[in-house]
C-alpha cells in the first residue's frame, strides 16, 4: 500500500525562523511529489518534484527530492505569520504514457503555526 | 481564468439522506477528481473522471458515485449518508498529466 508520511505533524516557531518539513513516502511506479499549503480553504499548490537533487525554489520557500533515500523536504525561510497552514505532501504514480495516474495520496500534513 | 468552483459551499444533512455535490473544473480542463478531507484521515483520493469515464478509483463504498458531463462539470453523490460521512469535499481539475491539479473551495458536508 502506498504511504506518505510527514514530519512533523506541528510546529511552532516566531517570526524569522527557517522551518524545515518532512515528507518519506512508499510507493511503486513513482512518478512526482507535491507540496501545497492549506490555510482555512481549498490547497493551493506549491511544488512539483520528479527529479531528484534539483532545488526548486519560489521566494522564501524551497523544495528538493531524494529518489534514493525517498523524502523531500520543504524549507521556509524568514518566516512570516501568513505562513501558518497546513502544508501537505502528496505522490503520484506513473500512469499511461509515462504521466500521471491522476491519483495523488496525501500525507497527514504538518501544521505550522508562526507567531509575531 | 476561473478557477475550479464547487457548489454548494456548506450543507447540512441528516442520516440516511443523499446528497449531490457539483464540481466545474477550469475551462479546458478534462480530468475531474474529488477527494475527502477529515480531521482523522486527511486528505483521501475518491474517485477521477476523463471525458465521461472514471479511470480511478479509492477505497470508498458504493454508497459514494459520481459522473462527468460532456461539458467536463462532475458531480458526486453520496447515498444513505452517515454520521463519518460528515468531511469537507475537494474536487480538483487537471489539464494533461504532466500538470499539477487545481483545487476547488471545497463543500463542507455535515451529518446529523
Amino acid at each position: 500500500e502506498d504511504k506518505v508520511v510527514q514530519s512533523p505533524l506541528s510546529l511552532v516557531v516566531h517570526e524569522g525562523d527557517t522551518v524545515t518539513l518532512n515528507c518519506s513516502y512508499e510507493v511503486t511506479n513513482f512518478r512526482s511529489l507535491l507540496w501545497y499549503k492549506q490555510e482555512k480553504k481549498a490547497p493551493t499548490f506549491l511544488f512539483m518534484l520528479t527529479s531528484s537533487g534539483i532545488e526548486k525554489k519560489s521566494g522564501r520557500l524551497s523544495s528538493i527530492l531524494d529518489k534514493k533515500e525517498l523524502f523531500s523536504i520543504l524549507n521556509i525561510t524568514a518566516t512570516q505569520t501568513g505562513d501558518s497552514a497546513v502544508y501537505l505532501c502528496a505522490v503520484e504514480k506513473i500512469g499511461r504514457s509515462g504521466g500521471s495516474n491522476y491519483k495523488l495520496t496525501f500525507g497527514k500534513g504538518t501544521l505550522l503555526t508562526v507567531n509575531p | 481564468k476561473a478557477g475550479v468552483t464547487q457548489t454548494p459551499r456548506y450543507l447540512i444533512k441528516t442520516r440516511g439522506q443523499q446528497v449531490t455535490l457539483s464540481c466545474s473544473p477550469i475551462s479546458g480542463h478534462r480530468s475531474v477528481s474529488w477527494y475527502q478531507q477529515t480531521p482523522g484521515q486527511g486528505l483521501q483520493f475518491l474517485f477521477e473522471y476523463f471525458s465521461e469515464t472514471q479511470r480511478n478509483k479509492g477505497n470508498f463504498p458504493g454508497r459514494f458515485s459520481g459522473r462527468q458531463f460532456s461539458n467536463s462539470r462532475s458531480e458526486m453523490n453520496v447515498s444513505t449518508l452517515e454520521l463519518g460521512d460528515s468531511a469537507l469535499y475537494l474536487c480538483a481539475s487537471r489539464g494533461t498529466s504532466h500538470d499539477e491539479q487545481y483545487f476547488g473551495p471545497g463543500t463542507r458536508l455535515t451529518v446529523t
